[in-house]
């Protein structure tokens, strides 16, 4: 069975800095893309970045560029989002997905990320 | 670039058939999207991927009364035999070198 599990949310100020991590089980992790997506309170789901099998190519939306960074280990079936110079508009849940080939077909069950002094 | 658009909205009656309708920006009518299904406070779900051909691949254990077609720019959801657990949000999802991509979402209420 398929699993994403995330975990590292929790309060921050503007300005702080957050590391959620996401664990993978169920699959082989190093042969898939991996996404992150984030849902502010009572809105839409929004991408917010993409990582390759190997690292190779990431993708990121232009609102984080230049603060959020996505990483993984394949060794340890682990994704990371290394969130810097957080605002108050990235409070949202965060989402880890899998991603096969376009479509992201299984979703984690979110981490919440409040920024607020 | 790269959007999609979904009403807000729908309705249909316990029992009775809806479909859902994601569109596709102009110039990107032959694109594949994916529609997932989110429950209140829960991750979304994946139920298919549906290409410009209308033919659809389904994700794990996604019950035959969803299906998927496409006219043009539109990709559909179909829901069929509507259940009171089908009331919820929808979202259509696609994707191109260095972005994905989300509409904005439907909210599927069951009369």
């Amino acid at each position: 069975e398929v699993q994403l599990v995330e975990s590292g949310g929790g309060l921050v100020q503007p300005g702080g800095s957050l590391r959620l991590s996401c664990a993978a089980s169920g699959f082989t992790f190093s042969t898939y893309g991996m996404t992150w997506v984030r849902q502010a309170p009572g809105q839409g789901l929004e991408w917010v970045n993409y990582i390759s099998s190997s690292s190779n190519t990431i993708y990121e939306a232009d609102s984080v560029k230049g603060r959020f960074t996505i990483s993984r280990d394949n060794a340890k079936n682990s994704l990371y989002l290394q969130m810097n110079s957080l605002r108050a508009e990235d409070t949202a849940v965060y989402y880890c997905g899998r991603a096969n080939d376009g479509p992201f077909d299984y979703w984690g069950q979110g981490t919440l990320v409040t920024v607020s002094s | 670039q790269l959007v999609l658009t979904q009403s807000p909205s729908a309705s249909a009656s316990l029992g009775a058939s809806v479909k859902l309708t994601c569109t596709l920006s102009s110039g990107h009518s032959s694109y594949a999207i994916a529609w997932h299904q989110q429950q209140p406070d829960k991750g979304p779900r994946y139920l298919m991927k549906v290409n410009s051909d209308g033919s659809h691949n389904k994700g794990d254990g996604i019950p035959d009364r969803f299906s998927g077609s496409s006219s043009g720019a539109e990709r559909y959801l179909t829901i069929s035999s509507l259940q009171s657990e089908d009331e919820t949000d929808y979202y259509c999802q696609t994707w191109d070198t260095g972005i994905r991509v989300f509409g904005g979402g439907t909210k599927l209420t069951v009369l």
